[in-house]
């Protein structure tokens, strides 16, 4: 296993386009999470999948925002009508939710977005 | 709401010297886990070190120790012999175990190694 894969590793693109991240996570892992990390600041929570099922999403994932997880394997995470607010890192983690005390809690590379 | 406070932006240390790392934290739960992160640049989020809160014992891995205090809500990470591939930003992180299990990040702590 290579751990969390996430593609593309950056991306930019213009004002007012759409754009689509995907992020492969560990196979066995149940639970999966965007996270959004802009310049100088942590990553921030932005939505949590258990298998194919979305369970939380942040307050911070606007309308413009959707993610899938079909079939509990490979998550996407678009953004439409992309503004420069969005420029960011992206990451992706994943973890087994019936491993207790958040072992195995995993980090992909994370996809860098520019919107110029 | 819970919250993480890291409040020293940038840090510096000479190799084989002794660093730490600040952070404190607000919650009413009395059971979480904390954690520090390592964020190396262009390259993934890797766990650094995990404190269990209703664990006394401060953690420890290899190089790496925290000094856990329960009641200040304060969570330093002191690093020993430090190398130049400790080189990176350092992120605390909050987390209890619920139906998410998401986590709480501060803003950071950028550490820089001189030879």
């Amino acid at each position: 296993d290579t751990g969390v894969s996430q593609n593309p590793r950056h991306k930019i693109t213009k004002r007012g386009q759409n754009v689509t991240f995907r992020c492969d996570p560990i196979s066995e892992h149940n639970r999966l999470y965007w996270y959004r990390q802009t310049l100088g600041q942590g990553p921030e929570f932005l939505t949590y999948f258990q298998n194919e099922a979305q369970l939380e999403k942040s307050r911070l994932l606007s309308d413009r925002f959707s993610a899938e997880r079909p079939k509990g394997s490979f998550s996407t995470l678009e953004i439409q009508r992309t503004e420069q607010g969005d420029s960011a890192m992206y990451l992706c983690a994943s973890s087994l939710g019936a491993n207790r005390g958040f072992n195995g809690y995993t980090f992909g590379s994370g996809t860098r977005l520019t919107v110029v | 709401a819970q919250t993480v406070t890291q409040s020293q932006p940038e840090m510096s240390v000479q190799e084989a010297e002794t660093v730490t790392l600040s952070c404190t934290y607000d919650t009413s739960e009395s059971d979480y886990y904390l954690f520090w992160y390592k964020q190396p640049p262009s390259r993934q989020m890797i766990l650094v070190i995990r404190q269990e809160a209703y664990k006394q014992q401060n953690a420890t891995e290899n190089r790496f120790s925290v000094n856990f205090q329960k009641a200040a809500k304060s969570f330093s990470l002191k690093i020993s012999d430090s190398q130049l591939g400790d080189a990176a930003m350092y992120f605390c992180a909050y987390g209890v175990e619920d139906n998410t299990d998401k986590l709480i990040f501060g803003t950071g702590t950028r550490l820089q190694v001189f030879p």
